[in-house]
């Protein structure tokens, strides 16, 4: 079993549509990171959680500790967040792991 | 304040030979990782590096090496190159070693 798994691996929505990616890992981390990469290979990180929630614009990400569980929303989503969604998790100190990756298309 | 930046953006080397990537973190960031990513898949975590020491590896043969400057760029170093590391090179730097990370644009290797 991979340490950090991610839920769907790939997902097709409507302009406008409220999207839900799941992110669950095995491990004890120190913060969990949403990270964006578009076609061509830039990453960009969205979020650093260690707990409970933080919102950035159209994005929301939460985490539950106890249930080794988080989730980034896009509300109204938009062609433009086409893209693949990757969860990676810190280990204290210890390297960064990731998770497979989610691949958002939304379609106009 | 500049980004993080990588160079060169694209690389073609033959198989055998050795590769130096660079990366310059971003201002006052003392905290480098390199990442390799294969095509479709996920970034695998190659090595960190905090205040210009080796800082944890993941599993990665010793021909993958690296080096960290007092102003806290750094390079990744590849020797006798196989036709397996072509991928796509991330360095992220962050401002402590379990802070965010700020991912540079990469760089993509090709080995023929």
């Amino acid at each position: 079993k991979n340490e950090v798994e991610q839920s769907p691996q790939n997902l097709t929505a409507q302009e406008g549509e409220f999207i839900t990616i799941n992110c669950s890992y095995s491990v004890g981390i120190s913060a969990l990171h949403w990270l964006q990469q578009h076609p061509g290979g830039g990453i960009v990180s969205l979020f650093m959680l260690s707990s409970g929630k933080k919102k950035h614009g159209r994005l929301i990400a939460t985490i539950n500790i106890q249930e080794k569980h988080s989730s980034l929303h896009i509300t109204a989503s938009h062609p433009r967040d086409s893209a693949v969604y990757i969860c990676a998790v810190g280990h204290y100190g210890q390297n960064f792991v990731f998770g497979p990756g989610t691949r958002l298309s939304v379609l106009p | 304040e500049t980004g993080v930046t990588q160079s060169p953006t694209h690389l073609i080397k033959t198989r055998g030979q050795q590769v130096t990537l660079r990366c310059s973190s971003q201002s006052g960031h003392n905290t480098v990782s390199w990442y390799q990513q294969a095509l479709g898949q996920g970034p695998q975590f190659i090595f960190q590096y905090y205040r210009e020491e080796e800082n944890g590896r993941g599993n990665f043969p010793p021909r993958f090496s690296g080096l960290q400057f007092p102003n806290y760029s750094s390079e990744l170093n590849v020797n006798a190159l196989e036709l397996d590391d072509s991928a796509l090179y991330l360095c992220a730097s962050s401002l402590v070693r379990e802070s965010e990370q700020f991912f540079g644009p990469g760089t993509r290797l090709t080995v023929l």
